[in-house]
């Protein structure tokens, strides 16, 4: 059973318009969220994170939101450039008890920014 | 300041083979980790390493092993390669292994079994 889930396997935006990209998760006990941009045939680029206690964490055009009562998180890129066409990761971390430290991914969503 | 970095970049094995697997972390990072991703789906944990030991395995037969050297850099082992090892592996290093530290990943090893 998929603990995080990217349900929109792609999305297309104009550029300069906002991307919102969604990841809904199950585990009450992740204590870190993370989001990953990431070309063919390259790894995992970390955008932006956000810890549990948070509700929003914002960095340049990149902000991240948090609402943990409905375990949803969603990734906000304003305003959206044709570079930022890439597929993207969302991810959680498991805190302690377990595998300390390890990201479970959802299968991610595939922009497009069309110029 | 280099990143993850690891090797090889791409290989192809036969079904049956052994690989090995390199991962340097970045300078100072103490912890790392090991993903397996196939195509169409996201990255899956394989093993955690912190300070030259196993601090969290996923779920993967045995025939995955790892270690972590004393210089903090790591080795993946693969044994009895079956086709469907064929994937993206990557490599992830973070400063600490369980308290609030961006992970960074590396360009991933392409394996190939046919």
């Amino acid at each position: 059973d998929q603990q995080v889930k990217q349900n929109s396997p792609s999305l297309s935006v104009q550029e300069g318009r906002i991307s919102i990209l969604n990841c809904d998760y199950t585990n009450s006990m992740f204590d870190y969220f993370l989001w990953y941009k990431k070309y063919p045939a390259e790894g995992p680029t970390f955008l932006i994170s956000i810890s549990s206690i948070k509700d929003k964490n914002e960095d340049g055009r990149f902000t991240v939101f948090l609402n943990k009562s409905a375990k949803h998180l969603s990734l906000h890129i304003v305003p959206s450039q044709p570079g930022d066409s890439a597929v993207y990761f969302c991810a959680a971390r498991e805190g302690y008890g377990g595998s300390q430290g390890n990201l479970i991914f959802g299968k991610g969503t595939k922009l497009s920014v069309k110029p | 300041d280099a990143g993850v970095t690891q090797s090889p970049t791409h290989l192809i094995k036969t079904r049956g083979q052994q690989v090995t697997l390199r991962c340097s972390p970045i300078s100072g990072h103490k912890s790392v980790s090991w993903y397996q991703q196939v195509l169409g789906q996201g990255p899956q944990f394989i093993f955690q390493y912190y300070e030259k030991e196993e601090r969290g395995r996923g779920n993967f037969p045995d025939r995955f092993s790892a270690r972590q050297f004393p210089n903090y850099s790591s080795e993946l082992n693969v044994n009895a390669l079956l086709l469907g090892d064929s994937a993206l592996y990557l490599c992830a290093s973070s400063f600490q292994g369980g308290s609030g530290n961006t992970i960074y990943f590396g360009e991933g090893s392409w394996l190939t079994v046919v």
